[in-house]
């Protein structure tokens, strides 16, 4: 089976950086998204990580280690309207079909 | 037009209701997806269609039955619920397969009595 773990809760700080970590071990990853998720809306895409290493978008960036079945969100200069829910979901079972969602990071920003 | 649409936004039914929810894009998109979100939970990948043939069902129970009629429409039909099914469906589309992200819809609450 596949096996995605986020942290359950965050809380940071208005102006700060926070890092959200996913571990994941699943049979045949492909690659790793993250999606922000504010109550009672549906899930926006954030970001894509296929090959190792950082990817850096505005005051977002991830990072996926694949030997170490890992990638963590960083989120920069925190604005109140980032308090959300960060999801880790992975692509995998060869054929690029099969998305499986992490337990999700509540993150709230206090100021 | 990012934009999936779905309707109705809410829906209310008995046990024994037949009922059908309603996804569209009109982004071209060959990628269609169903997921049930239950509160606090990650949404849980139901079905995939792949250029409108059924490519993936999580071992979903029979009472849901997916549809895609087209290339920019997916339904779900729904038939003898129960109440455990009550939660937040969201439909999604990815331009071919799950290595392009995902536009969610709005979802639909779906509460059954």
């Amino acid at each position: 089976g596949q096996n995605i773990d986020q942290p359950t809760e965050m809380t940071a700080t208005e102006g700060a950086i926070v890092q959200i970590n996913c571990t994941y071990q699943t049979s045949g990853f492909n690659g790793l998204f993250w999606y922000q998720q504010h109550a009672g809306e549906a899930p926006t895409f954030l970001s894509y990580n296929v090959l190792d290493g950082l990817e850096e978008k505005g005051r977002f960036s991830s990072f996926l280690s694949r030997s170490k079945g890992y990638s963590y969100l960083l989120l920069k200069e925190l604005q109140m309207k980032d308090s959300a829910s960060y999801l880790c979901a992975v692509t995998h079972s060869g054929g690029y079909q099969k998305v499986t969602f992490g337990t999700g990071t509540k993150l709230q920003v206090i100021p | 037009d990012t934009e999936v649409t779905q309707t109705p936004k809410h829906l209310v039914m008995g046990m024994t209701n037949k009922k059908s929810l309603k996804c569209e894009q009109h982004m071209g998109h060959r990628a269609m997806y169903w997921y049930k979100q239950k509160a606090k939970k990650p949404p849980e990948l139901m079905f995939v269609y792949s250029y409108e043939k059924l490519s993936i069902n999580e071992s979903v129970p029979s009472r849901f039955s997916p549809e895609c009629p087209n290339s920019s429409l997916l339904n779900l039909h729904l038939h003898a619920l129960q109440p455990e099914d009550s939660a937040l469906y969201l439909c999604a589309s990815s331009l071919q397969d799950g290595s392009y992200e995902q536009y969610f819809g709005p979802g639909t609450r779906l509460t059954v009595t």
